[in-house]
């Protein structure tokens, strides 16, 4: 089975500080790791996935994330936050032995000016 | 193109009553997802389909949800004797394949208010 458990429902940063938001998965087996975003009234869009290749994955809009297989995490970084980076931010994961995708909790973003 | 949308974007209902909430997925996208995301809780996966065929309803919380999707294109969730418990934001998505490495594309939900 599979899970995912992202630390801190609430995140404050302040304009231009790192942006920090982190992920734990659980899987059996090699998983597939996925960020999204979900600006207010909005559909949630995808930032960046990992899917076996290179351990460190480019999103959008500057955001990276890490697969450290040895710590099962997967958090997600952005060196200087924007005000337009306030959103809530999920952690999914799924493998490629079933079609179920598994979502944490989600964490708000705030930045402060 | 358009992306995908759902309808009604908000529904109120009185307990007990029935509802339906419609999906209608990017075309030619043959995967069709829906989630349920309460306050407060992740998104909670209900049930896919791969065209018109729902290979796992396992997700589903109760012999009250059932989906169904024709022509391989519009999606229908359907919510029987609806309880408090049912409120929430219903999410459809969409992608190519029901693969996981493939990006699902969300709709913006409907919001379900059961009194």
């Amino acid at each position: 089975a599979q899970s995912v458990t992202q630390l801190g429902s609430h995140v404050s940063v302040s304009e231009g500080a790192l942006v920090l938001l982190r992920c734990n998965y659980s899987s059996s087996v090699p998983p597939y790791l996925f960020w999204y975003v979900q600006y207010p009234n909005q559909g949630l869009q995808l930032l960046l996935k990992y899917t076996s290749a290179a351990t460190l994955v480019k999103g959008i809009n500057g955001f990276e994330a890490e697969f450290k297989k040895s710590e099962t995490s997967f958090h997600l970084t952005k060196p200087s936050a924007h005000m337009s980076d306030a959103a809530e931010y999920f952690c999914a994961v799924s493998t490629d032995t079933g079609n179920q995708f598994y979502f944490g909790t989600g964490t708000s973003l705030t930045v402060i000016p | 193109g358009a992306g995908v949308s759902q309808s009604p974007s908000n529904k109120v209902t009185e307990k007990g009553k029935d509802v339906e909430l419609r999906c209608d997925p990017i075309s030619g996208h043959t995967a069709l997802y829906w989630y349920r995301q309460s306050l407060g809780q992740g998104l909670e996966f209900l049930i896919y389909f791969q065209g018109n065929s729902a290979p796992d309803k396992s997700g589903l919380p109760s012999d009250r949800f059932s989906a169904e999707r024709t022509g391989g294109s519009v999606s229908t969730l359907t919510i029987q004797r609806t309880q408090q418990e049912d409120s929430a934001v219903y999410l459809c998505a969409s992608s190519l394949a029901a693969y996981t490495s493939y990006e699902q594309y969300f709709g913006p939900g409907t919001r379900l208010t059961v009194t």
